[in-house]
């Protein structure tokens, strides 16, 4: 079946960054558009942008321009979204999904990102 | 503030038909494709209406979805205790080049 697994959680301190991995398996790599999502605590959804393993073009939330950066490693079925000059308030779950621009399915566990100052 | 207006709570009684609204605007409901998600506390989402109104295999028919203009719904018929969740709708936005969430509903069954 279908999975998308997740690196574990995570503890930075603020103006640092972190690296996410997320391990697919179960369908053809390439041939989807992998996805990021994070929920901050007790917060609803947030799109952060997306990647295509194809090749590696991206969209990135404008909000986020400049300090997220998202890849693939089509030789392991792997992506990574890396966020740097890390806030407080980018505490939250990560989450990278399957799908682009339609339909999001299946979802990653979630990497909790816990920044301190 | 989402740009996909969802009332933040929901609830009903066992058995009862309950509506979620997912309120947007042309250049996002208005002219691309609306999927719901549902997500129960410490759990990742779950894909549970794709295209409008289409069911994944596994989710039960008690669920279901329409759209109109620029506003979306989504229907739980013969509501369940094991409904408690929240509900988020989401669209790719042609103005934003961006997916929107709504804010998301809190289910509680009463």
């Amino acid at each position: 079946q279908v999975q998308l697994v997740q690196s574990g959680p995570e503890v930075k301190k603020s103006g640092g960054s972190v690296k996410v991995s997320c391990k697919t398996s179960g369908y053809t790599f390439i041939s989807y558009t992998i996805t990021w999502v994070r929920q901050a605590p007790g917060q609803g959804l947030e799109w952060m942008g997306l990647i295509s393993p194809t090749n590696n073009n991206t969209n990135y939330a404008q909000h986020l321009q400049g300090r997220v950066i998202m890849t693939t490693d089509t030789s392991t079925s792997t992506a990574y979204m890396e966020l740097r000059s890390l806030r407080i308030d980018d505490t939250a779950v990560y989450y990278c999904v399957r799908g682009g621009t339609n339909w999001l399915d299946p979802w990653g566990q979630g990497t909790l990102v816990t920044v301190s100052s | 503030q989402s740009l996909l207006t969802q009332p933040p709570s929901a609830s009903g009684t066992p058995g009862q038909r309950l509506t979620i609204s997912c309120s947007g605007s042309r250049s996002n409901i208005g002219m691309n494709i609306v999927s719901w998600y549902q997500q129960f506390p410490g759990t990742a989402p779950e894909l549970l209406i794709y295209l409008n109104n289409q069911r994944p295999s596994g989710v039960p028919d008690r669920f279901s979805a329409s759209k109109s203009g620029t506003s979306a719904s989504l229907a739980i018929s013969g509501l369940q205790s094991e409904d408690e969740a929240d509900y988020y709708c989401a669209v790719w936005d042609d103005t934003l080049n961006v997916v929107l969430f709504g804010g998301g509903t809190k289910v509680t069954v009463l």
